[in-house]
């Protein structure tokens, strides 16, 4: 079935500890974005990538790196997780960045204790 | 800067209820305006794109007007049933470079039986 997954579902990671984010997608699109979901502020960008080879910083990029070595994965990294980066993450994908419909995978719910 | 404003916030309705969501952004210089569904503890999933050169969108008992020089979009819901119930929410794609889709903080939409 095409479409985008994430692992893992959910995470409890302690405060410090270094933690990858996968996501994986199967629909050949070129862009691919990682989003944040937190209680009273929406959804909010992190990272993105417009094809494979290159990134870019998003609205809140602090504390996260992404890298996109082929088409089909977006990896997210948080290098040194802190409480405030317990979240719902969401991995995103479209055919090219612009007018093209962004298709969302089912998040990772982590929590930094 | 680009916002987009969801009012309700929550709306309640009962089964076969015709309804209108109301999605409002700041700045009329967008790529598309897309609304999402969102269950609980699940991810989006994508209902219909509007492109900023289109007045409509329709897919079943869903359909979504654009009026891009007012910053107003609808989300009109036909015959409303309890599997209905979810959030939804829009988002816009700014013009300019920006590779982020701006969104709305939903409307929590329950549909009593």
């Amino acid at each position: 079935i095409a479409g985008i997954t994430q692992a893992p579902t959910s995470q409890i990671l302690a405060a410090g500890r270094r933690m990858t984010l996968r996501c994986t997608q199967d629909m050949r699109h070129n862009a691919m974005y990682w989003y944040r979901q937190d209680l009273g502020l929406g959804l909010r960008l992190i990272h993105y990538s417009n094809t494979a080879g290159t990134t870019g910083k998003g609205e809140v990029p602090d504390g996260y790196s992404v890298s996109r070595a082929n088409t089909d994965d977006f990896p997210l990294t948080l290098a040194s997780a802190v409480p405030s980066q317990t979240s719902v993450y969401f991995c995103a994908s479209s055919f090219l960045p612009g007018t093209y419909e962004q298709y969302f995978g089912p998040g990772t719910r982590l929590t930094v204790t | 800067k680009q916002e987009v404003t969801q009012i309700p916030a929550a709306l309640s309705v009962p089964e076969g209820e015709n309804l209108v969501l109301n999605c409002s952004f700041t700045d009329s210089a967008i790529y598309n305006l897309q609304w999402f569904r969102q269950d609980p503890g699940k991810g989006l999933t994508s209902l219909l794109l509007i492109q900023s050169s289109q007045r409509e969108q329709t897919s079943g008992r869903l359909n979504a007007s654009l009026d891009k020089s007012s910053g107003r979009s609808t989300l009109y819901i036909a015959a409303s049933q309890p599997g209905d119930s979810a959030t939804y929410l829009c988002a816009v794609r700014p013009q300019g470079g920006s590779e982020k889709l701006v969104f709305g903080k939903g409307t929590k939409l329950t549909v009593n039986p």
